[in-house]
């Protein structure tokens, strides 16, 4: 199974939006309603922020959503501030019953 | 609260079996999916697998050969064996509840600290 593709780094000034995109197949992304979205800071583990390809986990912020067209799902960020600064991660439940993660975006608060 | 901590050795000779276990308290092993995953320095996370009470398991295909994961209920805890390691299979490793009845989900709501496994003689 291929990883799904996420850019490798995205940015924004504080306050802005930014959205990251994980883009994979019929077979992954386009086929179920299964992405999740994690957030991770340096040394840290994962901690996730979205799941079911929209949906927020108790306490997390509402600056985070979810969405998906087609093959790609996406995680806006609105309202950046400088504690977003972190690398995120996408994941896909695919055709074969396993899953898939995206390679990663890191993303820098300007 | 639901707790997760991997144990292990942090060192493993090439072509020796890695062994590591994760201890979970504040919920039973027997009401969830766990998963393994990891983490190289500096790349992206790459699911190993998961297994249920029942020994229900899915693994990643490039692992599958390689991987073995079992339960122990009576201990609370799940275990990861891989097997005929390389340099390229040093990486944190994480354990983590997949928070699903039945779907390989990824909603991974609590997660372990993480062990530094290194492939080395």
């Amino acid at each position: 199974q291929s990883a799904l593709t996420q850019p490798a780094s995205v940015s924004g000034s504080p306050g802005q939006s930014i959205t990251i995109s994980c883009t994979g197949t019929s077979s992954d992304v386009g086929g179920y309603n299964y992405v999740s979205w994690y957030q991770q800071h340096p040394g840290k583990a994962p901690k996730l922020m979205i799941y079911d390809v929209s949906n927020r986990p108790s306490g997390v912020s509402n600056r985070f959503s979810g969405s998906k067209s087609g093959n790609t799902a996406s995680l806006t960020i609105s309202g950046l501030q400088a504690e977003d600064e972190a690398d995120y991660y996408c994941n896909s439940y695919t055709s074969s019953s396993t899953l898939v993660f995206g390679g990663g975006t890191k993303l820098t608060v300007l | 609260q639901v707790q997760l901590q991997e144990s292990g050795p942090g060192l493993v000779k090439p072509s020796e079996t890695l062994s590591l276990t994760c201890t979970v308290s504040g919920v039973s092993i027997r009401s969830n999916y766990w998963s393994w995953i990891r983490q190289p320095a500096g790349k992206g996370l790459e699911w190993i697998g998961r297994i249920y009470i029942s020994e229900t398991t899915n693994y990643n295909p490039s692992l599958k050969s390689r991987v073995t994961m079992s339960v122990d209920t009576s201990k609370n805890q799940f275990s990861l064996n891989l097997s005929s390691v390389t340099a390229a299979d040093t990486a944190v490793y994480y354990c983590a509840r997949d928070n699903t009845n039945y779907v390989v989900r990824g909603m991974f709501d609590y997660w372990g600290q993480g062990i530094l496994v290194t492939v080395s003689s």
